[in-house]
């Protein structure tokens, strides 16, 4: 099985671009979040989705950010306008459901210059 | 603020030796408990989960739980090289919620 797919692998833009990182998770899986590492402050959630709808967005740093799941095999991250300070690894992770196991996909290293 | 607090390390143990992580977390009504494995530039994996308090083993590695002191460790026993990593802690406080929080990690080197 496939798992966890996200695109671009790597990004690299110039401050105030708009920047969309694209996740699929795994079939059949309920539930889809948004994580930002970096070496300062880990891993962080951004957002969770679960059944399409968002969860919880708390972790969504500004405005800037926001992000979609408009079907179960898909979800998009939008930051606009970026900032060198988003410059980080995204990962996006999917599990069955509620409190199960997460797993990761790949993540997209994004450098805003 | 829930929190899940790491030693960064690194912690360094010679091949064959027992390497031993720890973790604590703030959330006292905490339910699950996840350690996850980060090699250098890929995305963290599933090592364990524990969801008892006591240990779980399973080949070599135990994941130890203590809720009330809200303590879990990673015993590796048998350390290679190749698990030198980076290993995360993260908790689940259950209910509604589904969100994982990670700790920062710990930095793991065996030497051979």
């Amino acid at each position: 099985d496939a798992g966890v797919i996200q695109s671009p692998r790597h990004e690299v833009t110039e401050m105030g671009q708009e920047v969309t990182l694209r996740c699929k998770p795994i079939s059949g899986h309920n539930s889809l979040f948004w994580y930002r590492q970096t070496m300062m402050r880990g891993l962080e959630l951004l957002i969770y989705f679960n059944n399409n709808v968002p969860i919880d967005d708390s972790g969504m740093p500004e405005d800037r950010f926001s992000a979609k799941m408009p079907n179960a095999s898909f979800s998009t991250l939008k930051i606009q306008p970026s900032e060198p300070r988003d410059s980080a690894v995204y990962f996006c992770a999917s599990e069955t459901g509620v409190g199960d196991t997460q797993y990761f996909g790949p993540g997209t290293r994004l450098t805003v210059l | 603020q829930k929190e899940v607090e790491q030693n960064s390390g690194p912690l360094s143990v010679p091949e064959g030796a027992i390497a031993s992580l720890n973790c604590t977390y703030s959330d006292r009504g905490s339910q699950s408990f996840f350690w996850y494995r980060q090699y250098s530039g890929k995305s963290p994996e599933l090592i364990m989960f524990i969801y008892s308090n006591g240990d779980k083993e399973d080949g070599r590695f135990t994941a130890q739980l203590n809720k009330a002191s809200q303590y879990v460790s990673l015993l590796i026993r048998d350390s290679q090289p190749s698990d030198s990593a980076t290993y995360l802690c993260a908790v689940n406080t259950g209910g509604s919620q589904g969100n994982l929080i990670f700790g920062k990690g710990t930095k793991l080197s065996v030497k051979p």
